[in-house]
């Protein structure tokens, strides 16, 4: 069975250009949510989707971050203009259930940003 | 200041050695703890889980004990194997606001041959 796809694997770009990150979660999920990983801040919880619907997005870090989930299969995290300090690998992982529910989120292998 | 990361706790076990890594939880009302391994260039994989109304889980070759009343959460593998060398992660989810998870810090945990 396929897992959580992201891509691209790795990104470098230059500050100030748009970055978009892609998700397609596990077919039947219908929880999405996206991380960031540094090694400051571990794995911090950005938005997470219910049925397609953003839920929680207060660890969105500001309003160059945005993220859309136009349906069941599919999410991007946007990020405009991109800075240095948003260099980090970005995961999106997906559950059976809303997030109130016993399920465990299984996490894709990551998007590595690098802004230079 | 040196980032966390850096300092990651790490524990060292010889091969064939039971594993036992420690997490202490934040929340006294979660009620859901997961427990995940990330390897170098992947994401975390879940490994086993937990309900606050048990005690004691056991999967293949990992068990997991919880003491909810001292908030600690621990993993127990038998007969680590160099593959278990990872970073592993424990995972709390709350029963009121914000119910997503929220991860700990991470264990490292290195397999000596």
């Amino acid at each position: 069975d396929a897992g959580v796809i992201q891509s691209p694997r790795h990104e470098v770009t230059e500050m100030g250009q748009e970055v978009t990150l892609r998700c397609k979660p596990i077919s039947g999920h219908n929880s999405l949510f996206w991380y960031r990983q540094t090694m400051m801040r571990g794995l911090e919880l950005l938005i997470y989707f219910n049925n397609n619907v953003p839920i929680d997005d207060s660890g969105m870090p500001e309003d160059r971050f945005s993220a859309k989930m136009p349906n069941a299969s599919f999410s991007t995290l946007k990020i405009q203009p991109s800075e240095p300090r948003d260099s980090a690998v970005y995961f999106c992982a997906s559950s059976k259930t809303g997030a109130g529910g016993n399920q465990p989120q299984h996490f894709g292998d990551g998007t590595r940003l690098s802004i230079l | 200041g040196e980032s966390v990361g850096l300092h990651l706790p790490t524990l060292s076990v010889q091969e064939g050695d039971n594993s036992i890594i420690n997490c202490a939880y934040s929340n006294s009302a979660s009620d859901y703890f997961i427990w995940y391994k990330q390897e170098s260039g992947k994401g975390p994989q879940f490994i086993i889980d937990i309900r606050s109304n048990m005690d004691k889980r056991q999967g293949q070759r990992v068990t997991v004990l919880l003491n909810k009343t001292v908030k600690h959460l621990s993993l127990q593998i038998a007969a680590t194997q160099p593959g278990d060398s990872a970073v592993y992660f424990c995972a709390e989810r709350g029963i009121t606001g914000r119910r997503a998870l929220t991860f700990g810090s991470g264990t490292r945990l290195q397999v000596q041959p």
